[in-house]
């Protein structure tokens, strides 16, 4: 993948286990949170997001919960397959009619076949 | 769609030599954003335009670099002169105006400066 990975957070999953990864936010100002995807030689893909008021959300084997209390996102893929391996990130809008992300460093996800 | 589009794919250049890296954005996106993905830094946003309009450019680095919107479906990013420590991927991505989820993002230019 991009270079980026080498310096990374890694979780190392087998293929069919579930992945957790974890994302902390500073801003208790934030008001939307995204997940992002990025597979090597692409630019990120949004997945998944998640509003404030909210704590929990589900797509197709993703979920991603919200702990606002102590500023705290996960992503959870359910049954990792080998397709999953990538860079996660995480990212934040601080609103107040702000509609930029603030990307965080990003988890390298390798699953084994 | 084509989603948003950048080129070159890939540059190899020489220090000191002018580079231009281009960005066509979905149609219809009305802002655009340049950001510069790196090991050390991760992901930093250099600068982004609304209505083909420089908004905020506090991210670019120094002088050297420059970013231009002639219109609504093309921009530019040039670095000049370019140096080994601006060796990066550069990504583009567009969106509605105040719609964050669509943030659509290029596949990127992979920028070596030797």
């Amino acid at each position: 993948g991009e270079s980026v990975g080498l310096h990374l957070p890694t979780l190392s999953v087998q293929e069919g286990d579930n992945s957790i990864i974890n994302c902390a936010y500073s801003n208790s100002a934030s008001d939307y949170f995204i997940w992002y995807k990025q597979e090597s030689g692409k630019g990120p893909q949004f997945i998944i997001d998640i509003r404030s008021n909210m704590d929990k959300r589900q797509g197709q084997r993703v979920t991603v919960l919200l702990n606002k209390t102590v500023k705290h996102l996960s992503l959870q893929i359910a049954a990792t397959q080998p397709g999953d391996s990538a860079v996660y990130f995480c990212a934040e809008n601080i609103g107040g009619g702000s509609y930029i992300p603030t990307f965080g460093r990003g988890t390298s996800l390798i699953v084994h076949p | 769609d084509a989603g948003v589009i950048q080129s070159p794919r890939h540059e190899v250049t020489e220090m000191g030599q002018e580079v231009t890296l281009r960005c066509k954005p979905i149609s219809g996106h009305n802002s655009l954003f340049w950001y510069r993905q790196t090991m050390m830094r991760g992901l930093e946003l250099l600068i982004y335009f609304n209505n083909n309009v420089p908004i905020d450019d506090s991210g670019m680095p120094e002088d050297r670099f420059s970013a231009k919107m002639p219109n609504a479906s093309f921009s530019t990013l040039k670095i000049q002169p370019s140096e080994p420590r601006d060796s990066a991927v550069y990504f583009c991505a567009s969106s509605l105006p105040g719609r964050v989820r669509g943030y659509t993002f290029g596949s990127g230019t992979r920028l070596t400066v030797v």
